[in-house]
């Protein structure tokens, strides 16, 4: 079950290495998706978007994929650096045009 | 290029003050949300406004909290009678449009309630 007020989930990773960040969404009838990066002190930082009628989007170093059959999105950096370490999420637009966020996911890089 | 702008960075107030977070989106921009989150968690939404209009206040508590985004200047977040519970960072996101738009965060406001 889940818990309110525990530490978010963590995912740690080798400097270097490619890390997949995955997010399962609630509403099948949202259209917009944003994944966003906080670091610690900071507000969230936009990093890449994808529209409901893509499958999948690329930016630099990083790639989001959107299942919508599943509801799930994912987020892959590639070659992951410390800098990249943050807590992560996804956020998902409906009609109505409210931003929902999902829970967060700590990315820890092990240099 | 500003982005969107949060004052104060961090407020302190004692139980039963009032607490006023302000806003100033993008320059363009006219849709505006307020998110609460505390440590360790995600972001709660709040209230999402359109320049004078209230869209959506759902995650609003009925009592004691209030939004405004008046034609001129900036959103306000209010929050009266503050009490412990209501400790935490406060984050505004603008967009330029109601649809498929990229929203940009503020840096917060952290309250801390004593």
């Amino acid at each position: 079950g889940e818990s309110v007020g525990l530490h978010l989930p963590t995912l740690s990773v080798q400097e270097g290495d490619n890390s997949i960040i995955n997010c399962a969404y609630s509403n099948s009838a949202s259209d917009y998706f944003i994944w966003y990066k906080q670091e610690s002190g900071k507000g969230p930082q936009f990093i890449i978007d994808i529209r409901s009628n893509m499958d999948k989007r690329q930016g630099q170093r990083v790639t989001v994929l959107l299942n919508k059959t599943v509801k799930h999105l994912s987020l892959q950096i590639a070659a992951t650096q410390p800098g990249d370490s943050a807590v992560y999420f996804c956020a998902e637009k409906g009609a109505n045009s409210k931003l929902t966020f999902g829970k967060g996911i700590t990315l820890s890089v092990r240099p | 290029n500003a982005g969107v702008m949060q004052n104060p960075r961090h407020l302190v107030r004692r139980r039963g003050q009032e607490a006023r977070l302000r806003c100033s989106p993008v320059k363009g921009h006219s849709h505006v949300y307020w998110y609460r989150q505390l440590p360790e968690e995600g972001l709660k939404f709040m209230v999402y406004l359109q320049k004078e209009n209230i869209i959506d206040e759902s995650g609003m508590p009925k009592e004691r909290f209030s939004a405004e985004f008046p034609k001129e200047g900036p959103s306000i977040l209010r929050i009266q009678q503050v009490v412990r519970g209501d400790s935490a960072a406060y984050f505004c996101a603008s967009s330029v449009g109601r649809l498929n738009t990229e929203a940009f965060f503020g840096q917060g406001t952290r309250l801390t309630v004593v």
